[in-house]
Parts: structure tokens; sequence; C-alpha cells
């Protein structure tokens, strides 16, 4: 069962745009996100998180939305740039059930073209 | 400050051998957490260390087994490998408390023969 899904497995934007990653969780309890980024050979990387108090968290070209009612994120690339190409994953976890855990999506394929 | 380290980066086993991988998470971080990562498969959660202690365990078989040393360095072991073992293994750190974020190593690339 997978409660935190990416079901677009590859993305391609023009260098400059915007790029727009989606992200769906099923779990209600989940109240924090993260997004992480992945180049090949190395492990991933944090990019931005956003607390379930939140709808929105900016930081520099990067932008989180969240949709509660809807159990869904987003994370906007705006300008899109050439380095950014790489995968770009969600993860989520329920900070209230002592779990400390997250559950990541497959991941999102982003490739920014020049 | 020093990064996670994962030892060894790559690794070539053969079917039925068992392995042990390492992980050596920043200083002062408590919580270790590993992840299997398979194409198509996302990163998938295999089990968390906090203080010597597995706190928590995802679904995977009981061939997949941890420890976590007094000074935070955490190993994995996989007995009786599979073909369908072959993965990168990734390994977090934190601080261990809830909505503390990861810092990831670069992981340990097992490939079963």
């Amino acid at each position: 069962d997978q409660q935190v899904k990416q079901n677009s497995p590859s993305l391609s934007v023009q260098e400059g745009r915007i790029s727009i990653l989606n992200c769906d969780y099923t779990n209600s309890m989940f109240d924090y996100f993260l997004w992480y980024k992945k180049y090949p050979a190395e492990g991933p990387t944090f990019l931005i998180s956003i607390s379930s108090i939140k709808d929105k968290n900016e930081d520099g070209r990067f932008t989180v939305f969240l949709n509660k009612s809807a159990k869904h994120l987003s994370l906007h690339i705006v300008p899109s740039q050439p380095g950014d190409s790489a995968v770009y994953f969600c993860a989520a976890s329920a900070s209230n059930s002592g779990t400390y855990k997250y559950i990541f999506g497959t991941g999102t394929r982003l490739k920014v073209l020049a | 400050k020093a990064g996670v380290t994962q030892t060894p980066r790559y690794l070539i086993k053969t079917r039925g051998q068992q392995v042990t991988l390492s992980c050596s998470p920043i200083s002062g971080h408590r919580s270790v957490s590993w992840y299997q990562q398979t194409p198509g498969q996302g990163l998938q959660f295999l089990f968390e260390y906090f203080s010597e202690t597995q706190r928590n365990k995802g679904n995977f078989p009981g061939r997949f087994s941890g420890r976590q040393f007094s000074n935070s360095r955490s190993e994995m072991n996989v007995s009786t490998l599979e073909l369908g073992d072959s993965a990168l293994y990734l390994c977090a750190s934190s601080l261990g408390a809830a909505n503390n974020g990861y810092t990831f190593g670069s992981g340990t690339r097992l490939t079963v023969v």
C-alpha cells in the first residue's frame, strides 16, 4: 500500500519556465512533509519542508504548497535551471504517532532543457 | 561538520551469501534510518535505530537486520542474499525527534549475482 504517491515518473521543462512536481498521500495522520532532490550516485539532499499548519512555504526558487483537504502537495521551481535536473522525492511523516519515520514516494525525474 | 558516511560504496555478492553495510551518522545525531532504493519503488523504509534501540521497522523479511552501537554508528545485515536484494541502500541520520529532517549518506550499491 503506497501511502505517498508521485504519479508522474518524469517531467521535462524548458529552462526558465516553472516546474511543478506533484505528490499525493492517503494517510490523514501525516502532518509533516519534505521534498528531497537526488542526483545519480549521491544520497538525497533536503530541499524544503512544510508542516500541516501551513499551506505554503517558500525558500528562494522553491515553493511547496499543501492542500490538506485534497491530501496533495506540490513543489514549484521558478525559474527552472539545468542544474535542477534530478529525481525529486516527496516524503511524509505522522509526528504525533510516535513512529519517527518518513514514507517516501517513488520519485519524479525532472529534466530541465537548456 | 562531516556528513553521513556509508561503507562500502559498492559491493558485489553471490546469492546465498550475507552482507554487512556500515553507516556513521553526523556527530550528535542519535537516530539512524535505513532505506532500500530500487527502480520504480522509491525509497522503502527498512528500520530506524535511536540510542541503540530499534524504534521502527518496515515490511522487510527477517533476513534484513540491523543494530546501532553506543557511538550511534549503525550496521545493516542481509543474510541469504537473493537477486532481488540488489539495490541502493541508503542510511539517514537525524537528531531523532519528530519532524527532524534526515541527512542521507551517498549509499551502498549492492549487486547480487
